[in-house]
């Protein structure tokens, strides 16, 4: 059974770090890997999307890679900024002709003006 | 186009009632997922439907939880005889292929079931 788990549960940062968040997974036989994000009350957006084959996409201030046969991704903010508070959900694809979507428990991010 | 809507956005109710939640895909998406998040929990997996396809229930809890999508589209996630550890945000989620590297899943906004 696929286990996707998030490094750190929560994190607190001043405006302006790069920082970084963990996401490991269990089982690698995975279509893609996803990166969401989740605002209080609000279902989740879709951040980024890397293909089993990549190692890493890349969209404005947002940088995701992955290792497969490590099981890891990890995203990186740069320049975070208080919008970026959020909780960010990591999600992996199962690699069995439909994509049921196995998610970590989040990482809780403030970002502080 | 519109993206996926659900509703109703919260919903309390007691327990012991028989709730049914609604999911608006993405027009012409083929497939449709249910997922929950409790809290302190991650988002877990529910049902799965593609196309005319028989749906996937694997995720379902307990018998006391049904789902259907009519032609096609609009789903519902019935739940029967609510139990408090029903409470939780129900999430839907559509995608255009329903499987493979580049299918992403577009979600809405949930609903929260509250059980008193």
């Amino acid at each position: 059974k696929q286990e996707v788990t998030q490094i750190p549960a929560a994190l607190s940062v001043p405006e302006g770090e790069n920082l970084v968040l963990n996401c490991s997974f269990t089982d690698s036989a995975i279509y893609n890997l996803q990166w969401f994000r989740q605002d209080p009350g609000k279902g989740l957006t879709s951040l980024l999307l890397i293909q089993s084959s990549q190692r890493e996409q890349t969209s404005g201030r947002l940088n995701a890679s992955l290792d497969k046969s490590s099981g890891r991704s990890t995203l990186y903010i740069a320049a975070s900024q208080p919008g970026d508070s959020a909780t960010y959900l990591c999600a992996v694809a199962a690699d069995s002709g439909y994509s049921t979507l196995t998610f970590g428990k989040g990482t809780m991010l403030l970002v502080s003006p | 186009g519109a993206g996926v809507s659900q509703s109703p956005s919260n919903k309390v109710t007691e327990k012991g009632k028989d709730v049914e939640l609604r999911c608006d895909p993405i027009s012409g998406h083929t497939a449709l997922y249910w997922y929950r998040q409790s809290l302190g929990q991650g988002l877990e997996f529910l049902i799965y439907f593609q196309g005319n396809s028989a749906p996937d229930k694997s995720g379902l809890p307990s018998d006391r939880f049904s789902a259907e999508r009519t032609g096609g589209s609009v789903s519902t996630l019935t739940i029967q005889r609510t139990q408090q550890e029903d409470s939780a945000v129900y999430l839907c989620a559509s995608s255009l292929y329903g499987g493979g590297a580049l299918d992403t899943q577009y979600f809405g906004p949930g609903t929260r079931l509250t059980v008193l």
